[in-house]
């Protein structure tokens, strides 16, 4: 059990525009879900938290107008990039966490992001 | 500040050999530690992990070792196959922080037929 999906699982925009990003836990509730962005050869870099029905806590130096995160069910969030430029192409992972499981987090298989 | 150090960067080992990565730790709160593997392309996915209260954990061939005095710990993969060739990060949380992961910057393995 446990498994998160993302959609998509890759993606081409055009700068200037916005593209959602879906993440949902598909046999678990999810009561806590993390955005992370990965660059090339790096880490994963977390960009916010976010507990079903509340707004989500971004991490220092996340804007949070370009990066729009709704988790408005205890199975899907989103993550809006608004206005996308070339520098927001990136890898962007979900993960899920659930109290009833502990500490673990699940993680997506990722979006792959171009912005052209 | 950078709460979890990853060490080497990169490592190349022989078909057969011991892979070891190493972790260390600042904040003594933390009370979970995973490691996980990832592919490119790939989210990444839960190896093996440990809380302080044991010293050592297996799962058949990987192993944590975990140093509670010296805020360290390592993954030791026994008997590496190409197949295990991937990047593997370590991580640490305390349950006390929406379990936010504090990840180590990465480990890129390559394992030689």
């Amino acid at each position: 059990g446990a498994v998160v999906s993302q959609h998509p699982s890759w993606v081409i925009c055009k700068s200037g525009t916005s593209v959602k990003i879906e993440c949902r836990s598909l046999d678990f509730q999810a009561t806590t879900m993390f955005w992370y962005r990965q660059f090339p050869k790096q880490s994963l870099m977390l960009m916010a938290t976010s507990n079903e029905g509340s707004k989500a806590t971004y991490e220092q130096g996340v804007e949070k107008d370009k990066f729009l995160i709704n988790h408005a069910s205890l199975t899907l969030s989103t993550l809006t990039v608004t206005s996308a430029h070339p520098e927001d192409s990136s890898f962007y992972i979900c993960s899920a966490g659930t109290v009833t499981r502990g500490y673990e987090q699940y993680f997506g298989p990722g979006t792959r992001l171009t912005v052209t | 500040q950078q709460q979890v150090k990853q060490s080497p960067q990169s490592l190349i080992v022989q078909k057969g050999g011991i892979s070891i990565i190493n972790c260390a730790y600042e904040n003594t709160a933390f009370d979970y530690f995973p490691w996980y593997q990832q592919f490119p392309g790939k989210g990444p996915a839960l190896l093996i992990a440990i809380r302080p209260d044991v010293s050592e954990k297996k799962e058949g061939r990987f192993t944590i070792s975990f140093n509670k005095s010296a805020k360290q710990f390592s993954l030791h993969i026994m008997d590496s196959q190409p197949g295990d060739s991937a990047t593997y990060f370590c991580a640490a949380s305390w349950g006390g922080n929406f379990n936010k992961f504090y990840f180590g910057s990465g480990t890129k393995l390559n394992v030689k037929p």
